[in-house]
């Protein structure tokens, strides 16, 4: 089983909608979890951390099930501007090093 | 613009030939990563370092790569005899707080290497 693994999509969404995405991880003592944004031929951006608690930013909520080792992302009301890959990483308790999905592609067309 | 920093944003080598990666992390940061990324692929660590230490390079091809971060200047990712399979997108990342886990890290243009 990988470390971290994405579905690559691509989800296709008209705008307005509301679009989720899920991501697992297979190490249990995983503390630290973020999603980034890449777009196409540029570099990774922080998109947001993932706290215990959940959080929201704006139209952007992350969320972390412990449980069943997954964190998920929900954009609401998408934008054409939201198209792009997003990425998952998780690091481990104690670790410096994070590992990164391979990414979910989202194309959010008119 | 503080942002993290890297040069050049193309580079072109005939097969064995050297390619020298250059990383300025964001002001007031003291750790660099680098990665690799194929195209389609996800981003591959490569090595962490703080200055004039490696901290770690699990990541990293036991021959004809190597990294170092100076006291002073940049991150240098030096890759000697460049072969095609080198072929790809290089990042570096800079993060600043040391609590004792990953953190944010925020990351440069990338350097698009190109080997003939």
């Amino acid at each position: 089983r990988k470390e971290v693994e994405q579905d690559p999509g691509p989800f296709n969404v008209p705008e307005g909608a509301t679009v989720a995405f899920n991501c697992t991880y297979s190490n249990s003592a995983s503390q630290s979890f973020f999603w980034y944004r890449q777009d196409c031929r540029k570099e990774p951006k922080l998109l947001m951390s993932v706290y215990s608690s959940g959080n929201e930013d704006g139209r952007f909520t992350a969320q972390l099930n412990r449980a069943s080792q997954y964190i998920s992302l929900l954009i609401r009301d998408s934008k054409l501007s939201d198209s792009a890959t997003y990425l998952c990483v998780v690091a481990s308790g104690g670790s410096y090093i994070p590992t990164f999905g391979r990414g979910t592609s989202l194309i959010v067309h008119p | 613009n503080a942002g993290v920093m890297q040069n050049p944003r193309h580079l072109v080598r005939r097969r064995g030939q050297e390619a020298r990666l250059r990383c300025s992390p964001m002001k007031g940061h003291s750790h660099v990563y680098w990665y690799r990324q194929l195209p389609e692929e996800g981003l591959k660590f490569m090595v962490y370092l703080q200055k004039e230490n490696i901290i770690d390079e699990s990541g990293m091809p036991k021959e004809r790569f190597s990294a170092e971060f100076p006291k002073e200047g940049p991150s240098i990712l030096r890759i000697q005899q460049v072969v095609r399979g080198d072929s790809a997108a290089y990042f570096c990342a800079s993060s600043g707080r040391t609590s004792g886990r990953a953190n944010e890290q925020f990351f440069g243009p990338g350097t698009r290497l190109t080997v003939l």
